[in-house]
């Protein structure tokens, strides 16, 4: 069965303190691995996509990085403006799967 | 603008009452999907449809039923069977896998409140 775990559950950082959110997937064959922010009430918004090990991908302070088990999301110089729900997914190789979503990182960035 | 409309924002349903959740898109995007969130909880799929008049059942999609007779709608209606349907309800859409690896990138709506009175 296709699993996504992430952790931790939650994380408070000070401005400024970088840190990392970790996901660990099972999946037979990755097709995808996804990256979104989610904001309190709101709907999640698309930040990242990686297909293959090693991939790496930037926006502002954040960065996804993916090896054969995990991605990790490295926030650089948070700001509070940062403070969400992260969701990694997957999505698996064979058919037309839907994505499998993790339970997400609450991450909360204190001025 | 481009993007998945969702609407009510926020929906109250008496017990024994069917209710109906709108979810359209303006993306021409095939496949559609609909999430249940609850509170602490990740996104868990209810049903999806990769084309028109044709949509398969997720995860837990007891006590839900969707239609799929346009490209732009996928409407959810939570029915009487479902005997714990407060939670935040999350539509979705993307292209189809088939269209290659960058095709299937899910984009969701605004999402629904929805509250057993």
């Amino acid at each position: 069965e296709d699993q996504v775990t992430q952790s931790p559950e939650a994380l408070r950082l000070q401005e400024g303190e970088s840190s990392s959110l970790n996901c660990s997937y099972t999946v037979s064959g990755l097709r995808g691995l996804f990256w979104y922010r989610q904001d309190p009430g709101k709907g999640p918004e698309f930040l990242f996509t990686l297909y293959s090990a090693g991939e790496e991908k930037e926006k502002e302070r954040l960065k996804a990085t993916l090896t054969k088990k995990e991605s990790f999301l490295h926030i650089t110089a948070p700001k509070p403006e940062d403070s969400a729900t992260y969701l990694c997914a997957v999505t698996p190789m064979r058919g037309n799967t839907p994505l499998v979503f993790g339970k997400g990182t609450r991450l909360s960035v204190i001025a | 603008d481009g993007g998945i409309t969702q609407s009510p924002k926020y929906l109250f349903r008496k017990e024994g009452q069917n209710v109906t959740l709108s979810c359209e898109q303006n993306l021409n995007h095939d496949a559609m999907y609909w999430y249940r969130q609850d509170p602490g909880q990740g996104l868990r799929l209810i049903y999806y449809s990769q084309i028109v008049n044709d949509f398969q059942k997720g995860d837990i999609a007891e006590g839900y039923s969707v239609s799929r007779e346009k490209k732009e709608s996928f409407p959810l209606t939570v029915t009487s069977a479902q005997k714990n349907p407060t939670a935040f309800y999350l539509c979705a859409s993307s292209r189809p896998q088939s269209r290659g690896a960058s095709g299937n990138t899910i984009y969701f709506g605004e999402g629904s409140w929805l509250t057993v009175v």
